[in-house]
């Protein structure tokens, strides 16, 4: 099975400040199709999760601008530019390439 | 507007059986490939099974904790799609959530609790 590991597991940064999480997959996820499955998956508190961004840097629609998602490969990165309060809750990158489909631990944007 | 609407969970004992379900609205659920994810009280998000379309054969993929144990399974007809569990563990105990087209839709989840 492909591990994701994301780093930090924790996160404080200020309203404003922008917050970058990393996540490696244990080996490359680029599909036979060319594409690459991997996705950033957002969680706030006492909610169902959301995705953000779909393979590795597409924003799905109604996300923010201020999202980005770069990588290839096995090294994935999620930016968020100009945090804002309601940014805040658990990241899990996720890969949909190989079932199967595995999520990274989590990181978990607090406010400082 | 796209709809997962889960139903059917509950508190059940050990070894015992649960069957979820999951009604869709709002895209082509028959274009679809379908999941389920789990999360354990305070824990983070396990993909547990998933489904495809017909053009696939309705192909069905498990994480190994539930294999053998779990059955993914959809009605076109419906636009529904179901989790049958058998002999559940108390690990099993978690909010299931049905979801759509690699993650992009989500269900507001059931919750399943496995105790004695």
């Amino acid at each position: 099975d492909i591990v994701m590991t994301q780093t930090p597991l924790s996160l404080s940064v200020a309203i404003g400040q922008s917050a970058s999480i990393s996540c490696k997959s244990s080996q490359s996820l680029k599909y036979s199709d060319g594409k690459t499955y991997l996705n950033w998956v957002f969680q706030s508190p006492g909610q169902s999760p959301k995705r953000l961004i779909y393979q590795v840097s597409k924003l799905d629609s109604g996300v923010p601008d201020r999202f980005s998602g770069t990588g290839s490969e096995t090294d994935f990165t999620l930016k968020i530019s100009r945090v804002e309060a309601e940014d805040l809750g658990v990241y899990y990158c996720c890969q949909g390439s190989y079932s199967p489909y595995t999520f990274g631990a989590g990181t978990k944007l607090e406010l400082k | 507007a796209v709809q997962l609407v889960e139903s059917g969970g509950g508190l059940v004992q050990p070894k015992e059986s649960l069957k979820i379900s999951c009604a869709a609205s709002g895209f082509t659920f028959s274009n679809a490939a379908m999941y389920w994810v789990r999360q354990a009280p305070g824990k983070g998000l396990e993909w547990v099974a998933r489904i495809r379309t017909k053009p696939n054969n309705y192909a069905t993929y498990y994480a190994d904790s539930v294999k053998g144990r779990f059955t993914i399974s959809r009605d076109d007809s419906k636009s529904m799609v179901y989790l049958q569990m058998d002999n559940l563990k108390t690990e099993d105990t978690a909010m299931y959530y049905c979801t759509a087209s690699v993650f992009a839709y989500w269900g507001q989840g059931t919750l399943v609790t496995v105790s004695s």
